[in-house]
């Protein structure tokens, strides 16, 4: 099976942009989740979709919005831009089920100038 | 507390046993314990996870320690390309993983 990718792998944008992240799970998965990756802050969980709706979500503002479509596919947005939301964006597939495995994709690396 | 916690760095000869400590003192009865790893330009990758026994797969093995407040990764055989960030997780069951700040091992050929 192919893995989880994510497109594109890299973006830069500017304060006060947008920005739309794309992810493919694995074929079969159900579940999407989406974390933030920072040297400061680490790994932090954003927010999770399980057909088609948002099943868990993270400490992060409301700029922060994400969505999934039927053929579980998703997508994440971040609307007006800060320089603090420059970071790798992971994104991680699994079947659904409660402590199933899940299967992350190689990021995509924002940088906001 | 959610985290677990991990020594920030580690060290060990290539073809070495390696043993990557976690302590987890207030995990409950149904937490399972996770371990990913994140190798250079990479998103993590699964390695191992367990509940109450010991448990082996292909890439390494998992000891948890029988009052389940702490628990071991053990990878029997360093090769370089094992030198990565090693992440600790209490699962929740929740699909939402909890990452701490992980141990990074080096390996020195």
């Amino acid at each position: 099976k192919a893995g989880v990718t994510q497109t594109p792998r890299y973006l830069i944008k500017t304060r006060g942009q947008q920005v739309t992240l794309s992810c493919s799970p694995i074929s079969g998965h159900r579940s999407v989740s989406w974390y933030q990756q920072t040297p400061g802050q680490g790994l932090q969980f954003l927010f999770e979709y399980f057909s088609e709706t948002q099943r868990n979500k993270g400490n992060f503002p409301g700029r922060f919005s994400g969505r999934q479509f039927s053929n579980s596919r998703s997508e994440m947005n971040v609307s007006t831009l800060e320089l603090g939301d420059s970071a790798l964006y992971l994104c991680a597939s699994s079947p659904g089920g409660a402590r199933d495995t899940q299967y992350f994709g190689p990021g995509t690396r924002l940088t906001v100038l | 507390d959610a985290k677990t916690t991990q020594p920030n760095s580690m060290e060990s000869n290539e073809e070495e046993p390696v043993h990557l400590p976690c302590n987890h003192s207030t995990i409950s009865g149904t937490d399972y314990i996770h371990w990913y790893r994140q190798l250079p330009s990479q998103g993590p990758e699964y390695v191992i996870h367990g509940l109450t026994s010991n448990v082996n797969n292909r890439m390494a093995s998992l000891a948890i320690a029988e009052d389940r407040k702490s628990s071991t990764l053990i990878l029997h055989r360093a090769t370089l390309r094992d030198a990565a960030v090693y992440y600790c997780i209490r699962d929740f069951g929740n699909e939402k993983l909890t990452f701490g700040t992980g141990t990074r091992l080096t390996i020195i050929p």
